[in-house]
């Protein structure tokens, strides 16, 4: 079982729908939970940064982190054409040797159609 | 404020010749990683680097792969002699975060493109 699993999608939807992206992990140790957007020939911008289990709301973007059932999300919400890019989540444990390593996961492609 | 700069952004080699690619950093940033990117996964880390001393080469190949990072700013990642298995978009990326730390946002750069034919 790998560390962090994501769905690699493609997810199509039409501009302004509810986006709902996830990913699960079973390294119980990670505490710091990450979205990058990575457009096409690009490198990975960071979207969304969280500490442990709750809610942080930035814009249309909201990234929930679900610890008990090792599961997060983020949801876009009034979804547009620019966002039409990889999501990919990241997630790091936070203390000790190599608590600074980023893992993540394979990325999910979303497509939002005008 | 500049961002992570790489160069080249693409580059085509038949396998076991050697390639270079070049990262700078952005300025201040005292951190830096290289990370490689097969199609279709998110990125690996390879090397990390605190100013020019190496703080995790675990992922690293070292068989082929080598990096540097002189006067720790800019680094040079290198893979002699590429394989086929090597294609892939190589990353990098830096942050401000010192040993220790326990907040950091890794930027990354656009990434350089390795085709091994």
């Amino acid at each position: 079982q790998k560390e962090v699993e994501q769905d690699p999608g493609p997810l199509s939807v039409p501009e302004g729908a509810i986006v709902s992206l996830n990913c699960t992990y079973s390294n119980s140790a990670f505490q710091y939970f990450m979205w990058y957007r990575q457009y096409s020939r690009k490198g990975p911008e960071l979207l969304m940064y969280t500490y442990s289990s709750g809610n942080k709301e930035d814009g249309r973007f909201t990234a929930q982190v679900d610890k008990s059932s090792k599961y997060i999300s983020l949801f876009i919400r009034d979804s547009q054409p620019s966002d039409s890019a990889t999501y990919l989540c990241a997630m790091r444990s936070g203390s000790g040797a190599g608590s600074y390593q980023l893992t993540f996961g394979k990325g999910t492609k979303l497509s939002v159609i005008p | 404020e500049a961002g992570v700069a790489q160069s080249p952004r693409y580059k085509i080699i038949e396998k076991r010749q050697s390639v270079a690619f070049w990262c700078n950093p952005i300025s201040g940033h005292a951190t830096l990683y290289w990370y490689q990117q097969i199609l279709g996964q998110g990125p690996k880390l390879l090397i990390q680097f605190q100013n020019n001393g190496v703080v995790d080469d675990s992922q690293l190949p070292k068989d082929r792969f080598s990096a540097e990072r002189l006067k720790g700013v800019d680094s040079t990642l290198k893979i002699q002699p590429a394989k086929l298995e090597d294609s892939a978009v190589y990353l990098c990326a830096s942050s401000l975060e010192v040993w220790g730390g326990v907040t950091d946002t890794q930027y990354f750069g656009p990434g350089t493109r390795l085709t091994v034919l």
